[in-house]
């Protein structure tokens, strides 16, 4: 039962280059998000998930991209990536709506350069 | 807007002593309220969790308050040891139909000196 994996760990980018931070997840839960981890400003929701086919914004959603196809998987597309996405990126999950814990997986260090 | 705020930003105990953390929320109109831990480089491990209609709950040397009332959580670890050295991090949850969020604090970050 590995929980909320996400890949790559650590990923470094050019200015306007694109990638995929991968999170998948092996515990059925409903709800996915990701969040922002940036010294001083704390975690931040950039976008979220309430089941497979349907997403929504957080707080922070500009230059980011999602889709939920399956229940496991949630992945964060960065179009054009910016010196300003240099951040931890973490996935998280939560069974239901107002309950439960939520989950987080590891992290990933994203540099932009 | 919800507002989260933890204080002090850091802080050092000897060990053995208890440690007490305080978290702050301005509208009391939360659905539950989580303590994480953080280690340096790593993600967020849930401590304890607290349903809104809840006072407290306890976890090993692990005790959290709630007072929704006052707007405030306590996390209190007992006998603290030197593996208690990390970043507390307290989050609510908000009401609203269909929205996952959560407004997390800052964090403590905490070292227990041997």
């Amino acid at each position: 039962n590995a929980g909320v994996t996400q890949t790559p760990k650590f990923q470094v980018l050019k200015t306007g280059q694109s990638m995929t931070l991968q999170c998948a997840q092996d515990m059925n839960h409903e709800y996915m998000s990701w969040y922002r981890q940036d010294p001083g400003m704390g975690l931040r929701l950039i976008h979220y998930s309430v089941g497979a086919g349907i997403t929504d914004q957080g707080e922070v959603p500009n230059g980011y991209n999602v889709s939920r196809s399956t229940t496991e998987d949630f992945p964060l597309r960065l179009l054009s990536a910016a010196p300003s996405q240099t951040s931890v990126y973490f996935c998280a999950t939560n069974p239901g709506l107002g309950v439960g814990e939520l989950f987080f997986g590891e992290g990933s260090r994203l540099t932009v350069l | 807007k919800q507002e989260v705020t933890q204080i002090p930003a850091a802080l050092s105990v000897p060990e053995g002593e208890n440690l007490v953390l305080n978290c702050s929320f301005t509208d009391s109109a939360i659905y539950n309220l989580q303590w994480f831990r953080q280690d340096p480089g790593k993600g967020l491990t849930s401590l304890l969790l607290i349903q809104s209609s809840q006072r407290e709950q306890t976890s090993g040397r692990l005790n959290a308050s709630l007072d929704k009332s006052s707007g405030r959580s306590t996390l209190y670890i007992a006998a603290s040891q030197p593996g208690d050295s990390a970043t507390y991090l307290c989050a609510v949850r908000l009401p609203s139909y269909g929205n996952n969020r959560l407004a997390f604090g800052k964090g403590n970050q905490v070292v227990v000196i041997p």
